[in-house]
């Protein structure tokens, strides 16, 4: 089986200021991982996925994760965050053994608050 | 690229009575899937569509739940006799088969609300 977890409901950050929301994975095999952000009554944006290779992942609006295979540890990271970055962002995991399974499972999700 | 499209959007229903919803997956992306997403949860996975064929379901997917994608390409997800459970938003998304992982893209939803 395979789960997320993001461990803070909620992370608030000054603008300007750098950002992490954080996410933990647990699979059987080795993961593809992925970050999606999800604005208040919309559906749910793609930011970045991690397949293999460089554990620095860049993806769209500037954001970047961090893969760490010892810690299964999958941090979404922006260097300066932006009060348009205020939303909900699920962290989610698909087993690349998965036996022809391309389901995702999500974490809960992390509401982050950017403050002006 | 007009993206994914879900219709309608809300839907507000009486327990008891049957709904379907319609997901248009981005053009020419072979692969679908649906997720339900409660308050305050990420998305759970449902079903996933290959083209026309049904390929994985959920233990969620109770029997009350239907999916079809008949000719590869718009999909509809049926509930029948719905219950106050069943409220939800209802996600489809689709991609393109090839190197893995396929990136899914999501639509919109379809917020059903069973009173």
């Amino acid at each position: 089986a395979q789960s997320v977890a993001q461990p803070e409901d909620q992370v608030n950050v000054a603008e300007g200021n750098p950002l992490t929301v954080k996410c933990t994975y647990s699979v059987s095999g080795n993961p593809y991982l992925f970050w999606y952000v999800q604005y208040p009554n919309r559906g749910l944006q793609f930011l970045l996925k991690y397949i293999t290779g460089d554990n620095l992942v860049k993806g769209s609006y500037g954001f970047e994760a961090e893969f760490n295979k010892s810690q299964t540890s999958f941090h979404l990271k922006k260097p300066s965050a932006l009060v348009s970055d205020s939303a909900l962002y699920f962290c989610a995991v698909r087993d690349k053994s998965g036996a022809g399974s391309y389901q995702l499972t999500f974490g809960k999700g992390t509401k982050l608050s950017v403050i002006p | 690229d007009t993206g994914v499209s879900q219709d309608p959007r809300h839907k507000i229903t009486k327990r008891g009575q049957n709904v379907t919803f319609r997901c248009d997956p981005i053009s020419e992306h072979n692969r679908l899937y649906w997720y339900r997403q409660t308050l305050g949860q990420g998305p759970e996975f449902l079903t996933y569509f290959q083209n026309e064929a049904q390929l994985e379901k959920s233990r969620l997917l109770s029997d009350r739940f239907s999916a079809e994608r008949p000719k590869g390409s718009f999909s509809t997800l049926e509930i029948q006799r719905t219950e106050q459970g069943d409220s939800a938003m209802y996600l489809c998304a689709s991609s393109l088969r090839g190197p893995p992982p396929d990136t899914q893209y999501f639509g919109p939803g379809t917020r059903l609300t069973v009173l």
